[in-house]
């Protein structure tokens, strides 16, 4: 069965730091990882999807990698923001539609 | 387009009620799911569906039900309330096609059972 896990699982940065969340699964026979933003009370908000043959994707100042054979993709935010405060989750997909997400990284950016 | 939509957003039922949580979408997307959301335990797929007509089991489907009879709507009904219930559920929905499986989510439905 696969399970996903997210470390660290709550992180507070000043503002303008560059930083990095960690996702890990244990089957590495994934077909797409995608990362998604939450804000308190709401729902999801995807941020990047990584299909299965690719290696990173990149939108604005965010960037994802990853790594199948290690069963492993970063999140790396350039310049954080206050308003990138929320919680952070990947989830894996490992036959193109259903995913098994991990429980999330609370970040906070403090002005 | 709105994309996914959930009514409602809040809902109290007490233990043995049963209802309906309502889900659609207007992306003409194939694919479309059921999760729910607990503390510490992250989010758990409950139903999903390739297209209307076909509905599966997730991981925690016991004590809901799914039909899908148009592309649209897939609505997620609870049976018979338990507290163990208490949740938010998240739809969510996929084109399906090709290589591309990006999750739309719909904003969530909160409920608790008393």
């Amino acid at each position: 069965k696969q399970e996903v896990t997210q470390i660290p699982a709550a992180l507070s940065v000043p503002e303008g730091e560059n930083l990095v969340l960690n996702c890990s699964f244990t089957d590495s026979a994934i077909y797409n990882l995608q990362w998604f933003r939450q804000d308190p009370g709401k729902g999801l908000t995807s941020l990047l999807l990584i299909q299965s043959s690719q290696r990173e994707q990149t939108s604005g100042r965010l960037n994802a990698s990853l790594d199948k054979s290690s069963g492993r993709s970063t999140l790396y935010i350039a310049a954080s923001q206050p308003g990138d405060s929320a919680t952070y989750l990947c989830a894996v997909s490992d036959y193109g539609q259903n995913f098994v997400f991990g429980p999330g990284t609370r970040l906070s950016v403090l002005p | 387009n709105a994309g996914v939509t959930q009514t409602p957003k809040f809902q109290v039922l007490k233990t043995g009620q049963s209802m309906t949580l309502q889900c659609a979408q207007d992306m003409n997307h194939e694919y479309m799911s059921w999760y729910r959301q607990d503390p510490g335990m992250g989010l758990r797929l409950i139903h999903y569906s390739v297209g209307a007509g076909i509905t599966d089991q997730g991981e925690v489907p016991n004590g809901y039900n799914v039909s899908r009879s148009t592309t649209e709507d897939f609505p997620l009904r609870l049976l018979s309330a338990a507290p163990s219930q208490t949740s938010v559920y998240f739809c969510a929905s996929s084109y399906g096609g090709g290589s591309s499986y990006e999750q739309y989510f719909g904003p969530g439905t909160r409920l608790t059972v008393t």
